[in-house]
């Protein structure tokens, strides 16, 4: 495995239900991102960790709870999403957020869907 | 003063034909620009980018095309080709430290044979 990898690829959520998105990267990085993306909208940095310390919560609701158990892997836990959290998840790691987010190395995307 | 503004939001252009996509931005401590390509089930994947201290960087078919004074930034794409059809993301930064790069909101560039 290279680069960096997510799952599931797809995944269709009621409102009530708990899931897990997962990340890893196979870079060496030390810093790891999760961003939303909508249609015709910027992408959103949501949360990012350096060193496994999170440094940024960009205001995200609390039914988005990242964890981060080490520089390679990256979990956001969703419970109780609404129908507008539908949007592709991408995760992106970079050697080390102290540098910069010049280096940016996204993952696939998980297309999230909640009914 | 953060955000990146990108037009146009979708474009068509024939095989061989020069695609130009425009991107402009406020903040003047912004100081790396690249431009990000997506592919539709992939992530963004950083395709060019640019600094302020040169006016155009070229890789093979794809120039960036930097005008300081005016805060504009372009794409170009020489003889597109249907394989280059894919989302176009520019974005912008100041480097060095613990800041977030800011996206425009992406063209949608479609290059029909």
């Amino acid at each position: 495995e290279t680069g960096v990898t997510q799952t599931p690829r797809h995944l269709v959520m009621g409102m009530t239900n708990k899931k897990s998105l997962k990340c890893e990267q196979h870079l060496g990085h030390n810093a790891m991102y999760w961003y939303k993306q909508s249609a015709k909208k910027p992408l959103e940095l949501m949360f990012v960790y350096n060193f496994k310390e999170q440094t940024e919560n960009n205001s995200v609701p609390s039914r988005f709870s990242p964890e981060c158990p080490n520089s390679s892997h990256l979990f956001l836990h969703l419970h109780t999403l609404q129908p507008e959290d539908s949007a592709l998840y991408l995760c992106a790691s970079s050697p080390d957020r102290g540098q910069g987010d010049e280096k940016l190395f996204f993952g696939s995307g998980t297309q999230l869907s909640v009914l | 003063q953060q955000q990146v503004k990108q037009s146009p939001q979708s474009l068509i252009v024939q095989k061989g034909g020069i695609s130009i996509i425009n991107c402009a931005y406020e903040n003047t401590a912004f100081d790396y620009f690249p431009w990000y390509q997506q592919f539709p089930g992939k992530g963004p994947a950083l395709l060019i980018a640019i600094r302020p201290d040169v006016s155009e960087k070229k890789e093979g078919r794809f120039t960036i095309s930097f005008n300081k004074s005016a805060k504009q930034f372009s794409l170009h794409i020489m003889d597109s080709q249907p394989g280059d059809s894919a989302t176009y993301f520019c974005a912008a930064i100041n480097s060095g430290g613990y800041n977030k790069l800011i996206f425009g909101a992406g063209t949608r560039l479609a290059v029909h044979p």
